[in-house]
């Protein structure tokens, strides 16, 4: 059981937008900032968004972040195959201890 | 470019100590921007943090496994270590090691993972 809590699974078409919620609470994502990771099939997870909505260099602007009161959101545009992937939200808690969201596999159909 | 590299025995008996250990190359331990951590995953699960380390060898643990881990850093080899006591079948995951950025205090803290090792698979099996 995970501390912050996401959808299973999200698919959609090559081309389109998708969003992946993250919802947590006023100990963790409401009182602190929330990072995305992708992690493709076999490979290790990988920084998407810092800050609520930063991206680190190299990360193309398809992808973004919000967030809002104890929940986040990750977006993505002009899906392509290869953005099909597992996508954890992550934060911080109140004991300092990072939490992660049970992630988000990503279907391009 | 910084590199993180873990490295250790794939293959351990319930009740022996886990023990793992992260290289680092392309920068330097000994930054005081940076903490050290680890974060495991079980098979088709999702992730799990383990605990961090800052170059002068304070830690913050996971509070579940708080009783059984020890990280540890050694500057002379640019490495930082892992071990795990007591391990059960259910602390068999990709264990992976991370560099962890950002800045905050008790308040709001906005750390992130920026860079992570590949991972290496521990099974604990009988």
């Amino acid at each position: 059981q995970s501390v912050l809590t996401q959808p299973p699974s999200v698919s959609a078409a090559p081309g389109q937008k998708v969003t992946i919620s993250c919802s947590g609470s006023t100990s963790n994502i409401g009182n602190n900032y929330v990072s995305w990771y992708q992690q493709l099939p076999g490979m290790a997870p990988k920084l998407l968004i810092y800050d609520n909505n930063k991206r680190p260099s190299g990360i193309p602007d398809r992808f973004s972040g919000s967030k809002s009161g104890t929940s986040a959101t990750l977006g993505i545009t002009g899906l392509q195959t290869g953005d099909e992937a597992d996508y954890y939200c992550g934060t911080w808690d109140s004991s300092l201890s990072a939490v992660f969201g049970g992630g988000t596999q990503l279907t391009v159909l | 470019q910084l590199q993180l590299q873990e490295s250790g025995p794939g293959l351990m008996k319930p009740s022996e100590t886990l023990s793992l250990t992260c290289s680092v190359s392309g920068g330097s331990i000994n930054n005081s921007n940076y903490y050290w951590g680890w974060i495991r995953q079980p098979p088709g699960k999702g992730l799990e943090w383990i605990g961090i380390i800052y170059y002068s060898g304070g830690t913050y643990y996971n509070p579940s496994l708080e009783n059984r881990v020890t990280i540890s850093v050694d500057m002379s080899k640019n490495q930082f270590s892992l071990k795990l006591t007591s391990a059960t079948a259910a602390d068999t995951a990709v264990y992976y090691c991370a560099r962890r950025s950002g800045y905050g205090n008790l308040v709001s803290k906005r750390y992130f993972f920026d860079s992570w090792g590949q991972g290496t698979l521990v099974t604990v099996s009988s």
